[in-house]
């Protein structure tokens, strides 16, 4: 298997532009994470999806950010109107069904992307 | 509060051993977590521990856990230069909590 894929690698825009980041989790993992993380805030939450599902979103930071999972290998996740503030990277994750067939939760192990590094000037 | 905190900075000798520190809150978690950042890339799960073991060792990896303590440690045997990178641990509880991440450097 691949990983988890996301694109695109590298964002650079302006401020007030929108932003849609990608992510493929990997195939039969049945949720999905997005992160974001900062030198000052480290590494945030945002929202995770169960079989296409928002469960928690409550990490997401304001209006201007929203997540969407229309099928069981991608989402996105859209910043409008960017700003400068939202200049960090963002990380996807997604976490895996264990031999026996058995869901796995949220917080079971969890594999990242390679993160989108976004800078929005 | 969920808190997990970590030293932000080991630097060590290429050779020696590195044991980078974790302390958590809640004592309800179940799992914990070590993973590994390298510039540009990623969080890879080096190792986890359930919580009701108190030590775990996988090749050059110890894990040591003080429930009583919320105390968890990550100790990298014969260090390389190859190791160097940032180390998260993370709490399970009804989500998975990241610590400030730990910055190894290892010098030949």
């Amino acid at each position: 298997d691949a990983g988890v894929i996301q694109s695109p690698r590298h964002e650079v825009t302006e401020m007030g532009q929108e932003v849609t980041l990608r992510c493929k989790p990997i195939s039969g993992h049945d949720y999905l994470f997005w992160y974001r993380q900062t030198m000052m805030r480290g590494l945030e939450l945002l929202i995770y999806f169960n079989n296409n599902v928002p469960i928690d979103d409550s990490g997401m930071p304001e209006d201007r950010f929203s997540a969407k999972m229309p099928n069981a290998s991608f989402s996105t996740l859209k910043i409008q109107p960017s700003e400068p503030r939202d200049s960090a990277v963002y990380f996807c994750a997604s976490s895996w069904v264990d031999s026996a067939g058995t869901s796995g939760s949220n917080t079971d192990t969890q594999y990242f992307g390679p993160g989108t590094r976004l800078t929005v000037l | 509060g969920e808190d997990v905190e970590q030293s932000l900075f080991l630097s060590v000798r290429e050779g020696d051993s590195s044991v980078i520190n974790c302390t958590y809150t809640d004592s309800s978690s179940t799992y914990l977590y070590w993973y590994k950042q390298e510039p540009g890339a990623g969080l890879q799960l080096l190792t986890y521990i359930f919580s009701n073991m108190d030590m775990k060792q996988d090749q050059r990896l110890t894990v040591l856990l003080n429930k009583k303590d919320k105390h968890l440690s990550l100790r990298i045997a014969d260090t390389q230069t190859g190791d160097s990178a940032i180390y998260f641990c993370a709490e399970a509880t009804d989500k998975l909590i990241f610590g400030t991440g730990t910055r190894l450097q290892v010098f030949p």
